[in-house]
C-alpha cells in the first residue's frame, strides 16, 4: 500500500485567496509530481521534482509554484485562486526506475467560488 | 503533437471478457502503462509494457505492438468491482508520462 498523503482532501475558497495543497510521502521516493484532472479528462502535469531543491514546470504550471526542501514533502501553492482552478489535484511519487510506476495520493478537490 | 486515443466508454457483462484499446503517437517511447481509477479515487497501477507482446497478471493482461503504436488491456471474468476508468499512458523520450483521457468501463449484472 502506497504511503502518500494529501491535505486537504476538500477545499472551498473564494477568488483571490492564496492556498497551499500539501503532499507528503514516506517511501523515500526521489521523484514527485503534481497533476490536475477534471472529470472524464486526462491528467495534466503541473509540476514535478527529481529530488531535493529540484523543481520543473509541466504543462499547466504558469499559475502555481512548488518547493522541494525535503524529500518527503512537495507542496503546491496557488498565489491567487480563480474559478478556473476548480479541479482535482493529484500528487504522486515514483521510485525513479524505468518502470515509471506512480503512487498517487487520494487527491485534493478544490472549488473556487 | 503527442496523442493518446482510447474509447470514452464501454459496457460489458459480469463474467465476460472485455478489451480496451489504446493507440498512441508520441515523441519517443519508453514504455506503456495502464492504470485503474475508480470514481472519485486516485489512479492505481495495473501494468507496464516496454517490449512487444502480452503481459499477463491474473485476470488482467496487457498487449503492446510498438510498430503499430497500439496496446490493449484485456479483462477476464469481469466483476462488478471492475467498473472504473482505465487510463492508458505512454512514457516519452523525456521519460514523462503522456496520459489518455481514460475509458469508463460499465459492468452490468
Amino acid at each position: 500500500e502506497a504511503d502518500i498523503y494529501q491535505t486537504p482532501r476538500y477545499l472551498v475558497i473564494g477568488t483571490g485567496k492564496k492556498i497551499t495543497l500539501e503532499c507528503s510521502q514516506t517511501m523515500g521516493h526521489d521523484k514527485m509530481y503534481w497533476y490536475q484532472q477534471d472529470p472524464g479528462m486526462e491528467l495534466h502535469l503541473i509540476h514535478y521534482s527529481y529530488g531535493v531543491n529540484s523543481t520543473e514546470k509541466g504543462d499547466l504550471s504558469s499559475e502555481s509554484t512548488v518547493s522541494r526542501i525535503r524529500t518527503e514533502h512537495f507542496p503546491l501553492t496557488l498565489e491567487s485562486a480563480r474559478p478556473s482552478h476548480t479541479s482535482q489535484y493529484l500528487c504522486a511519487s515514483s521510485r525513479g526506475d524505468d518502470t515509471g510506476e506512480l503512487f498517487f495520493g487520494e487527491g485534493s478537490r478544490l472549488t473556487v467560488l | 503533437g503527442q496523442n493518446i486515443d482510447q474509447p470514452t466508454e464501454m459496457t460489458a457483462t459480469e463474467g465476460a471478457i472485455v478489451q480496451i484499446n489504446c493507440t498512441y503517437q508520441t515523441s519517443g517511447f519508453n514504455g506503456l502503462f495502464w492504470y485503474q481509477q475508480h470514481a472519485g479515487e486516485a489512479p492505481t497501477f495495473l501494468s507496464y509494457n516496454v517490449l512487444d507482446g502480452l503481459e499477463e497478471k491474473g485476470r488482467f493482461s496487457s498487449f503492446l505492438s510498438r510498430s503499430k503504436g497500439y496496446s490493449y488491456l484485456l479483462l477476464k471474468e469481469l466483476q462488478m468491482k471492475d467498473s472504473a476508468s482505465y487510463l492508458c499512458a505512454v512514457m516519452d523520450s523525456n521519460y514523462q508520462l503522456i496520459w489518455g483521457a481514460g475509458t469508463k468501463l460499465i459492468i452490468k449484472p
